[in-house]
C-alpha cells in the first residue's frame, strides 16, 4: 500500500510569496494531521481533521496559515504571505480510525525554506 | 508543563549492544497510548512500537521493546543488538484519552551507533 504522500519534497521561495503544501493520506484513513518540525520547537501539531472536518486548529500559528481538506484523499496547507520564520519541515500524517492503538503514519515531509 | 520528557539529547552505543532511551510522561487520563518513532537523517518519521495504558505486558516488536512502568509514568524504549542503521533521532509520543487523536511529542534523543 502507498504511504502518505506529500508534495513538494523541497520548496524554496522568497518571503511574501504564497506557499501551498499538499498531502494525500493513506487510503481508508479518516484522520489527517499537519505538523511542523523545527530545531527550536521540535514537532508541533498545527491542525488535524477527522472525516475531512477540522477538529483542532489551535496549533496554527497565525492567520497567515490555513488548511483545507476538500475530500478524503487530499489536503493542503497554505501560507500566505510567507515569512523566513516559517522555514521548517512540514509533515502530514494520517491514521485509520478511532482505535487508540492506531499509530499516525507520516509522509516524508516538505522541507520549506523562505528566503 | 511538558507532557513528554526525553532527558537524553544524545547517546552513543556500540554496535551489537543494547541501548535504552528514556521517556517519562505526564497525564491525568487513565486511558492513553504511548508511541515511539524513529527519524533517520533522511527525515522521514517511522512508527516503531505502541504501548497502551491498559496493556499488562510490555510491548515488543522485533528488536524493539518497551519497558512500561505505569506507576513511574515511564515508557523507555530498548533497542537490542544495535545496528549501524539504528543511528537516528527517536521520539516518544503520547495520545491521551480515547477520543482525542492528538499526539504530544518529546524533544527526541539522538542515537549514534558506533562500529
Amino acid at each position: 500500500d502507498a504511504g502518505v504522500i506529500q508534495s513538494p519534497r523541497h520548496e524554496v521561495t522568497e518571503m511574501g510569496q504564497e506557499v501551498t503544501l499538499r498531502c494525500k493520506p493513506i487510503s481508508g484513513h479518516n484522520s489527517l494531521f499537519w505538523y511542523r518540525q523545527t530545531m527550536m520547537r521540535g514537532l508541533e501539531l498545527l491542525i488535524y481533521f477527522n472525516n475531512n472536518v477540522p477538529i483542532d486548529d489551535s496549533g496554527m500559528p497565525e492567520d497567515r496559515f490555513s488548511a483545507k481538506m476538500p475530500n478524503a484523499s487530499f489536503s493542503t496547507l497554505k501560507i500566505q504571505p510567507s515569512e523566513p520564520r516559517d522555514s521548517a519541515v512540514y509533515f502530514c500524517a494520517s491514521t485509520r480510525d478511532l482505535a487508540p492503538n492506531q499509530p499516525q503514519h507520516f509522509g516524508d515531509g516538505t522541507r520549506l525554506s523562505i528566503l | 508543563a511538558q507532557k513528554i520528557t526525553q532527558t537524553q539529547p544524545g547517546m552513543f552505543v556500540q554496535e551489537k549492544e543494547a541501548v535504552t532511551l528514556d521517556c517519562t510522561y505526564d497525564t491525568s487520563d487513565q486511558s492513553y497510548g504511548l508511541f515511539w518513532y524513529k527519524q533517520p537523517s533522511s527525515g522521514e518519521m517511522i512508527f516503531l512500537i505502541y504501548q497502551g495504558s491498559y496493556d499488562e505486558q510490555n510491548a515488543t516488536e522485533g528488536r524493539y521493546s518497551l519497558n512500561f512502568q505505569k506507576a513511574r509514568k515511564s515508557a523507555n524504549l530498548v533497542i537490542s543488538a544495535s545496528q549501524l542503521g539504528d543511528s537516528a533521532m527517536y521520539f516518544c509520543a503520547m495520545r491521551e484519552g480515547s477520543n482525542d487523536y492528538k499526539l504530544s511529542f518529546g524533544a527526541g534523543t539522538t542515537v549514534t551507533v558506533r562500529a
